[in-house]
C-alpha cells in the first residue's frame, strides 16, 4: 500500500518545551486522523481532518492539514508527562483499509 | 458500555502449534481489523472484514487466518506457518463508512515457548 512517512521517530522534551509530528504523502489524502497510544496501551483516536488546510484544536494540540492534502502535523504546546506515548497519523485506502504511519515516540522528562 | 475485548492479554505458544486470538465488540460495527505491531514499530494490517462472512488480506496475512461468522466477532488464528508470531496483536473497528475512526481493543501479547 502507499505509506504514509511520519517524522521525527522519537522524541525528547523537556516538560514544558513544545512538540510537532509530521505525517508526509506522495499522493493527495482524502482525509487524515490522528491517533494516540501511551506505553503498553492500545491507539485512541484523536481528531480526523478532511478540508485543505484545515486546522482544528483541542486544548493544547493543534492538527492541521496540508493545502494540498498531502501533509499534515500534530502540535503540542507545553508539552506535559501525561503527553508521553507514540502518535500515529492514518490514511484510508479505500473504503475501509486504513494505512498508519510509522509513528512517532513522544518522551517527557520532568 | 461499549467496547472491544480481546482475550487473552498474554498468550504462549509453542512450536508447530496454532492458536486463536479472541476479539469481540459491542459497537455495532460492520468492519474489523486485525493488526500487529512489533516494537517500537507502527501497526501493520493483517486482515480485515466489512461485512458478516467475507474479508481480506491486508499486508502481512501470510501465516494468518480469520473467519467472520458473526458481527460481533472476528477471530484471528496465528497458524505454524507464521514463523515469527512473537508481536502484539491488536483488534479494531469501525462504522465502516470512509475515514470513520477505529476504535481499539486493548490487544494481546503474544510470545513464543
Amino acid at each position: 500500500g502507499q505509506q504514509v512517512m511520519q517524522i521525527p521517530q522519537y522524541q525528547h522534551v523537556q516538560e514544558g518545551e513544545d512538540f510537532t509530528t509530521y505525517c508526509n504523502s506522495s499522493t493527495t489524502l482524502s482525509n487524515i486522523q490522528w491517533y494516540k497510544q501511551r506505553p503498553g496501551g492500545h491507539p485512541v483516536f484523536l481528531i480526523q481532518l478532511v478540508k485543505s488546510g484545515e486546522v482544528k484544536k483541542q486544548k493544547r494540540l493543534t492538527f492541521q492539514f496540508g493545502e494540498a492534502k498531502k501533509n499534515s502535523s500534530l502540535h503540542i504546546t507545553a508539552t506535559q508527562t501525561t503527553d508521553v506515548g507514540t502518535y500515529f497519523c492514518a490514511r484510508t485506502s479505500g473504503t475501509y483499509k486504513y494505512i498508519f504511519g510509522t509513528g512517532t515516540r513522544l518522551k517527557v522528562l520532568a | 458500555d461499549g467496547g472491544i475485548t480481546q482475550s487473552p492479554k498474554y498468550l504462549f505458544r509453542k512450536e508447530g502449534q496454532n492458536v486463536t486470538l479472541s476479539c469481540e465488540q459491542n459497537l455495532n460495527h460492520d468492519a474489523m481489523y486485525w493488526y500487529r505491531q512489533d516494537p517500537g514499530q507502527g501497526l501493520r494490517l493483517i486482515y480485515y472484514s466489512q461485512i458478516v462472512n467475507d474479508f481480506q488480506k491486508g499486508d502481512i496475512a501470510e501465516g494468518y487466518s480469520v473467519s467472520r461468522e458473526k458481527k460481533e466477532s472476528f477471530p484471528l488464528t496465528v497458524t505454524s506457518a507464521q514463523k515469527n508470531p512473537t508481536a502484539f496483536y491488536l483488534c479494531a473497528s469501525s462504522m465502516g463508512a470512509t475515514g470513520e475512526p477505529q476504535h481499539f481493543g486493548d490487544g494481546t501479547r503474544l510470545s513464543i515457548l
